[in-house]
């Protein structure tokens, strides 16, 4: 079984502060992604990732950073935590191939920024 | 408007009811995700379809591709089935997703 899993299940944090969010599967799958969920809007693209040290943005990118150091572990890194980045974040993982393949899904964070 | 919108947003049935859950696109896809999220926030997949029906258990999911319109049938629905459903098109090979279709099963 393909398992994706991520560092907290729940953070609750200040404004300004930098959070780190992890996310480890050990499927060896080239692609991951980050999303984050909110109510009325469903899951948005923040970043993805199809290789170590390879990034693309997403469809909202802005106030997020990320970083693949090795295969299996993808960060989201905010910088400097706003109240608007308090959402559930969504880790993802699949093959790269020509054709879309399945997306593997973590538990969830639910980031509460105070 | 968003480019995958599904229907209702909320759905409340009895132990035993007959579900179906819609979704419509407007973009061009290469297929289809019918995803279902537990409370706690994690996401399985239940369906990836191109064309015509699946069937798994008590799902079903249908896909008319002309009419850019899918559906999620449970038949015989359990309070267990309660979730958020998530119709999810894949376009150029990215995932747009709906926003999601909260189902309460009452016993």
């Amino acid at each position: 079984d393909v398992k994706v899993t991520q560092s907290s299940r729940y953070l609750v944090k200040r404004t300004g502060e930098k959070v780190f969010l992890e996310c480890v599967q050990d499927m060896d799958h080239e692609n991951m992604f980050w999303y984050r969920q909110d109510p009325g809007l469903g899951l948005r693209l923040i970043y993805f990732s199809y290789d170590v040290k390879m990034k693309e943005k997403g469809d909202i990118p802005e106030g997020y950073s990320v970083s693949r150091e090795k295969k299996e572990r993808f960060s989201l890194i905010l910088e400097s935590a706003s109240t608007n980045q308090t959402s559930m974040y969504l880790c993802a993982s699949s093959f790269l191939g020509l054709n879309y393949n399945e997306q593997f899904f973590g538990p969830g964070t639910r980031l509460t920024v105070l | 408007k968003n480019e995958v919108e599904q229907s209702p947003q909320n759905l409340t049935a009895q132990e035993g009811e007959f579900i179906t859950i819609n979704c419509s696109y407007s973009v061009g896809i290469s297929a289809l995700h019918w995803l279902q999220q537990h409370p706690g926030g994690g996401i399985v997949s239940l369906f990836m379809l191109s064309s015509g029906k699946k069937k798994h258990g008590r799902l079903i999911a249908t896909i008319n591709i002309q009419e850019k319109h899918s559906s999620l049938h449970i038949t015989a629905s359990h309070p267990r089935d309660s979730a958020v459903y998530i119709c999810a098109v894949i376009s150029f090979q990215k995932l747009v997703f709906g926003t999601g279709t909260r189902l309460l099963v009452s016993p």
